[in-house]
């Protein structure tokens, strides 16, 4: 049973606007967040990450949104720049465990 | 520095044969780890050294097994490889698996294919 979710395969984005990507989570106990950029060929990069004692990150063009009364959470990243494109992975962790890590969102932005 | 290095980068494999893939990392990290990436899958952890030593089992660990050789090298070993195994491997390292907030090193990854 997945624990992290993200339930959009994939998504397509004009260059300069805003890209959103959303994660949900099921296990409450999660307090650590974080999300991976993978370019095809090369291994994942952490990108941002937010304590569950926030509720927002920032980080130049990339924040992350905490929602844990919804279990969710969201990245975005404006404007949104065609080097941008890459499979964006959301983990979430518990204490001192390993991570558990969503199956990815593709992002395409298009020129 | 070097990072996190994985060898090879490619290899096809027939049923039945067996083979090791290599993992360094060169940032004096203490806990090392090996995921597969299917399609639509995700990352899913196959085993991961908390630190020199040490080994655990992770969500997938069937028909694999791994070495510490020591600080810097985590190598990941099929015996018998079967079809379901085609994958790509990542090996990442992280300062201590102790602490779930660390942030993991990966490696480029091995496309794995088995025929």
């Amino acid at each position: 049973d997945q624990q992290v979710k993200q339930n959009s395969p994939s998504l397509s984005v004009q260059e300069g606007r805003i890209s959103i990507l959303n994660c949900d989570y099921t296990n409450s106990m999660f307090d650590y967040f974080l999300w991976y950029k993978k370019y095809p060929a090369e291994g994942p990069t952490f990108l941002i990450s937010i304590s569950s004692i926030k509720d927002k990150n920032e980080d130049g063009r990339f924040t992350v949104f905490l929602n844990k009364s919804a279990k969710h959470l969201s990245l975005h990243i404006v404007p949104s720049q065609p080097g941008d494109s890459a499979v964006y992975f959301c983990a979430a962790s518990k204490g001192s465990y390993i991570p558990t890590f969503g199956r990815g969102t593709s992002l395409i932005v298009h020129p | 520095n070097a990072g996190v290095t994985q060898t090879p980068k490619f290899q096809v494999l027939k049923t039945g044969q067996s083979m090791t893939l290599q993992c360094a990392q060169d940032m004096n990290h203490n806990s090392m780890y090996w995921y597969r990436q299917d399609p639509g899958m995700g990352l899913r952890l196959i085993y991961y050294s908390a630190s020199e030593g040490t080994t655990d089992k992770g969500e997938v660990p069937n028909g694999y097994n791994v070495s510490r050789l020591n600080k810097r090298e985590f190598s990941l070993r099929l015996e018998s490889a079967a079809p379901s195994q085609t994958s790509v491997y990542f090996c990442a390292s992280s300062v201590d698996r102790g602490r779930g907030t660390d942030t993991q090193y990966f490696g480029p990854g091995t496309r794995l294919t088995v025929l």
